[in-house]
């Protein structure tokens, strides 16, 4: 099956304490974006990468960190100096020009992160 | 800049009624337009989409109709069922890099 998988569903951080979130795509996606997600808002962009070990910041870029290095994957790392991580943060990807509808997003189920 | 402002929260409807759900936007230019459905605890999928004026975008029972005279994108069902109850998200694609901006969204609670 073809997918996007993000891993863990739940996750439980601790105050000063760095995680990474996991997100991986099989559909052969170029472009993969980050969004989070808070109570009774829209998503908002935290990070995108179009092609592989390069990636840019998005409208919410400060206190998370991203890495390209496969095609396939696209973790990301909410830090220590992230304010108020609680959220949902959800993976996308994109197919590009040569694979039919470029300007679709496809999104994977989402990991909630909690801050103890 | 570019935004999405979606009808709030939530609506609730008996099965078998007519839905719709309004979506309006500020953009440069005519951008490629989506709604979105989040079922609970779950991720976003694609319902339905437009990219240019006037094209018609249907999936599932459910339509919307890009409007560029009213910058809207209004999303209809003639007849909801309980399955249907999720969140609405309507969205536009902007920027040279594909961008979403997203509205709010829209919670729907369809009862028997």
């Amino acid at each position: 099956d073809g997918g996007i998988t993000q891993s863990p569903k739940y996750l439980f951080r601790k105050e000063g304490q760095n995680v990474t979130l996991s997100c991986e795509q099989n559909l052969n996606h170029d472009a993969m974006y980050w969004y989070r997600q808070d109570p009774g808002q829209g998503l908002r962009l935290i990070y995108y990468s179009q092609i592989v070990n390069d990636f840019q910041k998005g409208d919410i870029a400060e206190g998370y960190s991203v890495s390209r290095e496969k095609k396939e994957s696209f973790p990301l790392t909410v830090t220590s100096a992230q304010k108020n991580p609680t959220a949902f943060y959800l993976c996308a990807s994109r197919p590009e020009k040569t694979s039919g509808s470029t300007d679709t997003q496809y999104f994977g189920p989402g990991t909630r992160l909690t801050v103890l | 800049g570019d935004s999405v402002t979606q009808m709030e929260g939530p609506v609730t409807l008996s099965e078998e009624a007519f839905l719709t759900i309004n979506c309006t936007y500020t953009a440069t230019g005519y951008p490629s337009l989506f709604w979105y459905v989040q079922y609970p605890g779950e991720g976003l999928q694609l319902l339905l989409k437009a990219t240019k004026a006037d094209d018609k975008g249907s999936n599932k029972g459910f339509e919307a109709t890009y409007r560029k005279e009213t910058t809207s994108f209004h999303l209809e069902k003639g007849s909801v069922q309980v399955s249907d109850s999720a969140v609405y998200f309507c969205a536009l694609l902007s920027g040279g890099y594909n961008k979403l901006i997203f509205g709010a969204g829209t919670r729907l609670a369809v009862h028997p």
